[in-house]
């Protein structure tokens, strides 16, 4: 069955960077985009961008150009998020998600990060 | 590009039918057949419910249904149950391999 699992909570500084990592198993990897979308608490969903496992190639949300990278490593079918320049704003949960052509099919649990001094 | 806008809450009672609007421009809903819908309890991640405006992901319950007027997606949920009250979504392509969502709407089952 197709399964993300993603790292678990982080706790950082204002202007730190943190790397959120999205395991994925039951499919094959290199065959879906990964998706990444944040939620702010009590907020709604915010798309930030995707990832081609394949080719590695990105496409990044206009509001965080400049400050995120999505990586991957086929290797352990893993895709990772790196968000920097972090400031309270950016406390949220953030989830991957597989792409299944324009809709996401499967979401990892989240990962909660926290931005505070 | 800016949000989707969908109502902040909807309300129905058990057995009653809803519906849901996401209005966008014609840059994204408008513009593609492409507008996907989630529901989300809380606490707990999104799923997804419709896709490509109006197909159900296998083994969903046929009480959601979609559609799409001009700019204008809908979501409709027919005999409500007291497990449909949660938050709801919609998303659009957007061209250029971008997505947005809509800023979501609180579904409570009187």
């Amino acid at each position: 069955q197709v399964q993300l699992v993603q790292s678990g909570a982080e706790v950082k500084k204002p202007g730190a960077s943190v790397k959120v990592s999205c395991k994925a198993s039951g499919y094959t990897f290199s065959g879906f985009y990964m998706q990444w979308v944040r939620q702010a608490p009590g907020q709604g969903l915010e798309w930030m961008g995707w990832i081609n496992p394949n080719s590695g190639f990105t496409k990044y949300a206009q509001n965080f150009q400049g400050r995120v990278t999505m990586t991957r490593d086929m290797s352990i079918t893993t895709a990772y998020m790196e968000l920097s320049g972090l400031t309270s704003d950016d406390t949220a949960m953030y989830y991957c998600a597989r792409d299944k052509g324009e809709h996401a099919d499967y979401w990892g649990q989240g990962t909660l990060v926290t931005v505070s001094s | 590009q800016s949000a989707l806008t969908q109502p902040a809450s909807v309300s129905g009672s058990p057995g009653q039918s809803i519906t849901i609007s996401c209005t966008g421009t014609n840059s994204d809903v408008g513009s593609y057949n492409l507008v996907s819908w989630y529901q989300q309890h809380p606490g707990k991640a999104p799923k997804l419910i419709i896709y490509e405006g109006s197909k159900w992901p296998s083994g969903l319950s046929n009480r959601f249904s979609g559609s799409k007027s001009g700019n204008t997606a809908s979501l409709t949920i027919s005999g409500l149950q007291a497990e449909d009250e949660a938050d709801y979504y919609c998303c659009s392509y957007a061209g250029s391999s971008t997505w947005v969502f809509g800023g979501g709407t609180k579904l409570t089952v009187l």
